[in-house]
């Protein structure tokens, strides 16, 4: 059974539109990520919060907005979608230790047009 | 900053052949190192870690190996299968960073029956 749930799996918006990607984890973990994954970049790491009503900036924030309501709960939002926001994104959470593995979702791919 | 690069974008090879994949890193910090599989449709997921005191690592008959002096890091496989065709991402931790993950671009495996 899935640890790591993203809500929607897949989404075409438009340019300009507001669109919120959604994460459920049961893992009990302390962290939670936004990822980004783009041909020939790789994941880079978007915003991710190690408790619940706070969140951090990651390395390429531009753009997006995160909200953690709850442990089990993380949202990545874009208030006003681009062309340049079209890529797959991953949710993931982590405990809060020094282990670096990170449990991770299946994806959401946004096609923005 | 952290950066890791993988020069092999893609790795074409028949089944029971010899697989090897290099990565090397840059990092002022004191390092860790992962390496990520991700399998078509799935999110990536840990398949190894090195710490600099082991130097090396294995796991499901793959086996890493890091040097420090060349600030590189392997990842090899004596006789791939099918069913490893995959993504494999090279992942560095900084120590006191360990929940900022950075990613490789990442190497497509491909493996022909």
């Amino acid at each position: 059974e899935a640890a790591v749930t993203q809500s929607p799996r897949s989404k075409v918006a438009v340019t300009g539109g507001k669109v919120t990607l959604s994460c459920h984890q049961t893992n009990n973990h302390d962290y939670m990520y936004w990822y980004r994954q783009d041909t020939g970049h790789g994941l880079r790491l978007i915003h991710y919060s190690y408790v619940a009503d706070s969140t951090e900036k990651g390395d390429i924030p531009d753009g997006y907005k995160a909200s953690r309501p709850s442990q089990e709960n993380f949202s990545l939002i874009l208030e006003l979608a681009s062309l340049s926001q079209t890529a797959v994104y991953f949710c993931a959470s982590s405990t809060r230790g020094t282990t670096g593995q990170l449990y991770f979702g299946e994806g959401s791919k946004l096609t923005v047009l | 900053g952290n950066s890791v690069t993988q020069m092999q974008g893609q790795v074409t090879l028949s089944e029971e052949e010899f697989l090897f994949i290099n990565c090397t890193y840059s990092t002022t910090g004191y390092p860790t190192l992962f390496w990520y599989v991700q399998y078509p449709g799935e999110g990536p997921q840990l398949l190894l870690k090195v710490t600099t005191a082991n130097n090396k690592g294995s796991s499901r008959g793959f086996e890493a190996t890091y040097d420090k002096g060349t600030t590189s890091f392997h990842l090899q496989k004596a006789s791939v299968q099918e069913s490893d065709s995959a993504v494999y991402y090279c992942v560095l931790a900084v120590s006191g960073s360990f929940n900022k993950l950075t990613f490789g671009a990442g190497t497509r495996l491909a493996v022909c029956p």
